[in-house]
């Protein structure tokens, strides 16, 4: 079974802080995904990565960036975090087509 | 672009048959249908996928008209464990593929 996962399950940080998010998938898979999850909204996807060091922006970029160094990991980064950014962030991975895609089973971020 | 609607919920019993519907307006001609199903505290799980007519698994079936500008997941004989939220993705095949447009989502509650 296509294993991701995601470090924490819950994130408590402070306004301003720099938060990383972390993505890890065991299957070898070429594509990852970052995406935010808010009620009412469904995922929308913050940035997207088809091979090492490669990224492109999703849906909603702004506020974040990412990092994939190695092919099993992908972060995602909050410079400044900011109170409209709390929500659940899921974390998927793909090989080859998009359409099918693995996801984490999510971290819950509140930015206080 | 696509964009994708659905209802925001639905309730039905054990054993009855559900179907969930989904528009996407401007689908071009080579996007796939996906439909994923989620559990609280975990990330969508992909369920089915189509391009035209009908596509049959051993979890669901997935109708799609001529004009593919609608989708329609059926869920046979559904039991308290799909109570669940269900989402249908379309991926654009125009924009490169770094779009993923994930309906909002329809909450399924299976009552006994």
């Amino acid at each position: 079974d296509v294993k991701v996962t995601q470090s924490s399950r819950y994130l408590v940080k402070r306004t301003g802080e720099k938060v990383f998010l972390e993505c890890v998938q065991d299957m070898d898979h070429e594509n990852m995904f970052w995406y935010r999850q808010d009620p009412g909204l469904g995922l929308r996807l913050i940035y997207f990565s088809y091979d090492v060091k490669m990224k492109e922006k999703g849906d909603i970029p702004e506020g974040y960036s990412v990092s994939r160094e190695k092919k099993e990991r992908f972060s995602l980064i909050l410079e400044s975090a900011s109170t409209n950014q709390t929500s659940m962030y899921l974390c998927a991975s793909s090989s080859g087509g998009i359409n099918i895609q693995y996801f984490g089973a999510g971290t819950r971020l509140s930015v206080l | 672009l696509a964009k994708t609607t659905q209802p925001i919920s639905m309730d039905s019993y054990e054993g009855q048959e559900v179907n969930i519907t989904c528009s996407h307006n401007n689908i071009a001609t080579n996007d796939y249908i996906t439909w994923y199903q989620q559990f609280p505290s975990q990330g969508p799980r992909f369920i089915i996928q189509g391009y035209k007519t009908k596509v049959t698994n051993e979890v669901a079936s997935l109708f799609i008209p001529a004009d593919r500008k609608s989708s329609t997941l059926s869920l046979p004989r559904v039991s308290l464990s799909d109570t669940a939220v269900y989402y249908c993705l379309v991926v654009p095949t125009g924009t490169g593929g770094f779009k993923t447009i994930f309906g909002a989502g329809t909450r399924l509650f299976v009552k006994a």
